[in-house]
């Protein structure tokens, strides 16, 4: 099956510690995009990489890191650095010569304790 | 104004209605244009690319116009199903370009 999948579905981590979420994809797809989503908003760009080893600044990307080692993975970072942390993360995908659209995995949750 | 708006609802209709959704954007150029559905907790999903003539996919019909900046979504024969919220979605031309997401309206079916 192809896909995009993020893993773990739940994370909780502690004020102050690093947590790395990942996002896979078998789509072949060479841009990948991570969203942050609060209750009751609209979806905001963090990152975003059209092809390895390259990614470009959202815009929120403060308290974030992310790497594009490998054209099927794009880790995202949440650093203490982040003052709210707590959300919704979803990476997407998109093809070359797509119409833009993206396809999403199943999302992180991430609440900070 | 902001980038793109939409009508957070809760649009409740029974089953078998027929609704319809807007959206306006701001950026004359846009040139993508995309309704998403999200469940409730769950990663949203391509319900729908909206072309310039207008297109239709079974029960729903997106329409564009580009002149007043709005993009319509109208699901017919509505089915509990179909309760969720509708992202619009709108991109410049090409390439990888970054989507802006409105917050979505709601739409919830009831028997």
């Amino acid at each position: 099956d192809g896909g995009i999948t993020q893993s773990p579905k739940y994370l909780f981590r502690k004020e102050g510690q690093n947590v790395t979420l990942s996002c896979e994809q078998n789509l072949n797809h060479d841009a990948m995009y991570w969203y942050r989503q609060d209750p009751g908003q609209g979806l905001r760009l963090i990152y975003y990489s059209q092809i390895v080893n390259d990614f470009q600044k959202g815009d929120i990307a403060e308290g974030y890191s992310v790497s594009r080692e490998k054209k099927e993975s794009f880790p995202l970072t949440v650093t203490s650095a982040q003052k709210n942390p707590t959300a919704f993360y979803l990476c997407a995908s998109s093809a070359t010569g797509s119409y833009n659209e993206q396809f999403f995995g199943p999302g992180t949750r991430l609440t900070v304790l | 104004r902001k980038e793109v708006e939409q009508d957070p609802g809760p649009f409740n209709v029974p089953e078998g209605a027929t609704v319809a959704f807007n959206c306006t954007y701001s950026n004359s150029a846009s040139q993508s244009f995309f309704w998403y559905r999200q469940d409730c907790r769950k990663e949203p999903k391509l319900l729908m690319s909206v072309y310039s003539s207008g297109n239709e996919d079974g029960r729903f019909t997106a329409q564009l116009n580009r002149a007043s900046q709005y993009i319509s979504l109208l699901i017919r024969d509505s089915k509990l199903s179909d309760s969720a919220t509708y992202l619009c979605v709108v991109a410049p031309l090409g390439g990888y370009s970054t989507l802006t997401f409105g917050k979505g309206t709601m739409l919830l079916v009831s028997p």
